[in-house]
C-alpha cells in the first residue's frame, strides 16, 4: 500500500529553470494538497484540489501552478524558479467524507534553488 | 481566520520524563483537532485526533483532550522514549467545503538516553 508518493525526492535547480513535482495517491481520495515547509514557519498551503479537474489557491500560491488532470495525480509546477522557493514540499490527500478525516502525507521533495 | 499556536521549541527531555506540548487555537464553529508527528527525513503522520469537545485522542502512549472552554489541545505523554524524538504539529480543520488544515509552527522534541 503505497499511500502518497512524491517524485523526485531531491532536486537542485538554477534560478530561472522550471520543473514539475509529481504527487500520486492510490487511495482514491478526492482532496489533494500541496504544502511547503520552511524553518520556523510550519506548513503553508500552496494550492489544493477538491476533485479531478479542479484547483484552488492556498495561502502562498504565487510562483506556482498546479494541475489535476487525473484523480490520483496532483502536479506542482515552478515556471521560473527563484531562491525563495528553496523549501521542502509536501503533498497530502484526504478522503472526501467529513472534516474529521486526516490528511495523508507523502515523504516530501527537498528542492534547492541556486 | 483560523489559527493554531503551539509552544516553541526545542524541547529537550531525558528518557522516561513527562512530556507536555501546549497547543491553543482560534477557529469559527466546531473544528476537528489533530496532532501530527514528523520523524527526521519523513513526511507528517497522524498521531491522534479529536472531533468534538471533551474528546480524548490517544495513540502510542500520547494523549490530548479537546478543551473547548480553554480552546486548547495539549499533547501529553507520561514517559518519553528516545524514539519519540521528532517534530510535533498541532492542526485544526474547521470544516467547510475544502477541509483545509491550519497548522501550528511545530515543536522539535529531542529525548536523550
Amino acid at each position: 500500500n503505497a499511500g502518497v508518493t512524491q517524485t523526485p525526492k531531491f532536486r537542485v535547480l538554477k534560478t530561472g529553470q522550471s520543473m514539475t513535482l509529481l504527487c500520486a495517491q492510490d487511495m482514491n481520495h478526492e482532496y489533494m494538497y500541496w504544502y511547503r515547509q520552511d524553518p520556523g514557519m510550519g506548513l503553508r498551503l500552496i494550492h489544493y484540489s477538491v476533485g479531478e479537474g479542479t484547483t484552488a489557491k492556498g495561502e502562498v500560491p504565487d510562483g506556482y501552478n498546479v494541475s489535476r488532470l487525473k484523480k490520483q495525480n496532483f502536479l506542482l509546477g515552478l515556471e521560473s524558479a527563484a531562491p525563495s522557493q528553496t523549501s521542502v514540499y509536501f503533498c497530502a490527500s484526504m478522503i472526501r467524507v467529513g472534516g474529521n478525516q486526516p490528511q495523508h502525507f507523502g515523504d516530501g521533495t527537498r528542492l534547492s534553488i541556486l | 481566520g483560523d489559527s493554531v499556536t503551539q509552544m516553541e521549541g526545542p524541547v529537550t527531555l531525558s528518557e522516561e520524563a513527562f512530556l507536555t506540548i501546549n497547543c491553543t487555537y482560534t477557529a469559527t464553529g466546531y473544528p476537528s483537532l489533530f496532532w501530527y508527528v514528523q520523524y527526521p527525513g519523513e513526511g507528517l503522520q497522524l498521531l491522534l485526533k479529536a472531533t468534538k469537545a471533551d474528546d480524548k485522542g490517544s495513540n502510542k502512549g500520547f494523549e490530548a483532550t479537546y478543551r473547548k472552554e480553554t480552546t486548547s489541545f495539549h499533547l501529553e505523554k507520561g514517559s518519553v522514549q528516545v524514539s519519540d524524538s521528532a517534530v510535533y504539529f498541532c492542526a485544526l480543520n474547521s470544516g467547510g467545503s475544502n477541509y483545509k488544515l491550519t497548522f501550528g509552527k511545530g515543536t522539535l522534541l529531542t529525548v536523550n538516553p
